[in-house]
């Protein structure tokens, strides 16, 4: 089946290191994008992709880095300078030409012991 | 810019009562659609809806239903009988023809009791 693979599930880090999660989709979508999500806060852009080897910053980047290597793969850096990194990370992938048809990932909970 | 203000943070309510989800949403543009996702536990997103701005009709799936207003611009979401098992926080999101990102409001937590 078509989809998007977030891992882990949970992930925990220690203040000061970096670490990337993974998003991989199947679906031969050529936009990705990287959402953070707090309590009470909704979900906030972090990066997006439209096309390989080419990625914007959304609304909260700093702290964060991403790279678009492959069609199937947009993995996301949090960096140590992410002053709050604890939060739950959703990948989302959408088709070239639409408005619509967005699908994510199961997410990703990162928590800084 | 788009922006999207769900302003009920949380509701509570008993199982069998009818419930509205309230969504208003701000574009500049013509042409956008707008989405409904419920979110579980679990964490995942479920889609619930699409509606595109050129086709105002209401929609009805089995308990859920959404009303789509341009002229307030709200696309609110109603649930009829609600069960324990629709707990879970709403979102309601915005993207827009042309642009390539989705906006979302900040969510509604929907608690129904036994």
């Amino acid at each position: 089946d078509g989809g998007i693979t977030q891992s882990p599930k949970y992930l925990f880090r220690k203040e000061g290191q970096n670490v990337t999660l993974s998003c991989e989709q199947n679906l031969n979508h050529d936009a990705m994008y990287w959402y953070r999500q707090d309590p009470g806060q909704g979900l906030r852009l972090i990066y997006y992709s439209q096309i390989v080897n080419d990625f914007q910053k959304g609304d909260i980047a700093e702290g964060y880095s991403v790279s678009r290597e492959k069609k199937e793969s947009f993995p996301l850096t949090v960096t140590s300078a992410q002053k709050n990194p604890t939060a739950f990370y959703l990948c989302a992938s959408r088709p070239t030409g639409e408005s619509y048809g967005y699908t994510f990932g199961s997410g990703t909970r990162l928590t800084v012991v | 810019a788009q922006k999207v203000t769900q302003a009920q943070t949380e509701i509570s309510v008993v199982e069998k009562e009818d419930v509205t989800l309230d969504c208003v949403y701000e574009t500049r543009d013509t042409t956008y659609y707008l989405f409904w996702y419920k979110q579980p536990p679990s964490g995942e997103l479920v889609f619930l809806i699409r509606r595109n701005s050129f086709d105002e009709q209401n929609e009805i799936s089995g308990r859920y239903s959404w009303n789509f207003q341009k002229s307030t611009s709200s696309f609110n979401f109603t649930i009829t009988a609600s069960q324990v098992v629709d707990s879970a926080v709403y979102f309601c999101a915005l993207s827009v023809l042309g642009y390539s990102t989705l906006t979302f409001g900040k969510g509604t937590m929907l608690l129904v009791s036994p």
